[in-house]
This record gives structure tokens, C-alpha cells and sequence, in this order.
């Protein structure tokens, strides 16, 4: 059972372009959470998914990022007109269900480098 | 200030010693999870307690809920170089279930 998948492990991306970043959640997991870690802080919550439905977004900026979760394939997080501030680790974590009685997974995550 | 506190911040013992790691939340926890990280890698799921009083260990890793349930710490015995790594406490908040996390505990250990 492989665990969970992000790709890329590192994106360049230079201001103004998108970002797409892909989470694969492990094998019947249906809950899917985004989180950003800044260098020398800790992790922050952006959204939490279920297939098709977004269920928490409240730590997700309002404007240039979205989330979706779609029926087929992994969750994508999608940011738009990028700038440097949005340079990050961004990592998700799959459920089988939602918190608190859960163990919640993490992927590696993906490096994101804005230029 | 932080909701969760994570002690030390960073913390740096020889090869066989034992150490503690403490996380202090501002509320009630109602699920507490530990992760490892190494640098540039994911996180790595540790335990997950949930019951004041809890305890469980892992190889040679522990970690306890106080009974008031507003206090976790970590313990690790007879430390070894590939404990070495960020430790992170996360608890659930919010009614959809996301974790917030401490800022981490930086271990490092010299052989």
C-alpha cells in the first residue's frame, strides 16, 4: 500500500506564473488536508477535502489559491500569478475519515521556489 | 502567541542519553499527535493519543497525554543518531477536524 504521493517534490516557478500541485492520498482514503510550512515556522492548515466536496478552507488565502478533489485522480491545490511570499513546502495528509479518531498520513510534500 | 508550545526548541544530547520533549496547548486536547521530520522530507506519523493518561510507545519512544489533557511530552530512550530530526506536536482543532501544529522541537544527537 503505497503511502501518500506528492509530485512534484520540487517546482521553480518564476512570478506571475501557476502552480499546480498534485496529492495522491493513500489507498481508501477519502480525506484529503493541504498545509504550507514557511522556512522557521511551523505548519499551517489551508483546506481540508473530501472527493468532490471542499469541507474547510478557512486557512486557505482568498484570492490566487484554490483546491479541488476531483471523483478521478489526486487533490490539486492550484496557485495562480504566483509571487515570492508564496514560496513554501506545501504537504498534504490523507484519512480514512475525518479527525480526531484518525491517524493522519503526510506525503512528502512539494518544494515550491518562486523566482 | 502559539496555541501549542512545543520545549525545548531545539535541544542537542550525546549518543545514549535519554531526553524530553514537552508540547503545552492553551485548550483541552482532544486528539494529540506526534510526527518526526527530517530535513526536506515529509513527516513521519509517530503516535496519536487521544485519552487523558494515555500512554504508548514505539520502539523506544514514548509519548504520554497528562490527565488534564492540556499536556503531552515525548520521551526517548537511549537516544541513537537516527532519532535525530524535528519533532511535532499537532492537535485537532476546528469542527472539520484539522490540526494545528506546534513549532517544533529541532533534536540533534552526537554519536
Amino acid at each position: 500500500n503505497a503511502g501518500v504521493m506528492q509530485n512534484p517534490r520540487h517546482l521553480v516557478r518564476r512570478r506571475g506564473q501557476e502552480a499546480r500541485l498534485r496529492c495522491s492520498p493513500m489507498k481508501g482514503h477519502s480525506h484529503v488536508y493541504w498545509y504550507r510550512q514557511l522556512p522557521e515556522e511551523g505548519l499551517k492548515f489551508m483546506v481540508y477535502l473530501q472527493k468532490e466536496n471542499i469541507i474547510d478552507e478557512s486557512g486557505m488565502p482568498k484570492e490566487r489559491f484554490s483546491a479541488e478533489f476531483p471523483k478521478e485522480g489526486p487533490s490539486i491545490l492550484r496557485i495562480q500569478q504566483v509571487v515570492r511570499g508564496d514560496s513554501a513546502a506545501y504537504f498534504c495528509a490523507s484519512s480514512p475519515s475525518a479527525h480526531p479518531n484518525t491517524e493522519a498520513f503526510f506525503g512528502q510534500g512539494t518544494r515550491l521556489t518562486v523566482v | 502567541s502559539q496555541e501549542l508550545e512545543q520545549s525545548p526548541q531545539s535541544l542537542i544530547v550525546q549518543e545514549g542519553k535519554n531526553l524530553t520533549i514537552n508540547c503545552t496547548s492553551s485548550k483541552t486536547l482532544y486528539g494529540l499527535y506526534w510526527y518526526k521530520q527530517k530535513y526536506g522530507e515529509g513527516l513521519i506519523f509517530l503516535m496519536m493519543l487521544q485519552k487523558g493518561g494515555e500512554e504508548k510507545s514505539h520502539e523506544k519512544i514514548t509519548a504520554k497525554l497528562d490527565e488534564k489533557k492540556q499536556q503531552s511530552s515525548l520521551h526517548i530512550t537511549a537516544s541513537q543518531p537516527s532519532h535525530a530530526g524535528i519533532y511535532l506536536c499537532g492537535a485537532v482543532r476546528g469542527s472539520q477536524g484539522n490540526l494545528i501544529f506546534g513549532k517544533g522541537t529541532k533534536l540533534s544527537v552526537k554519536p
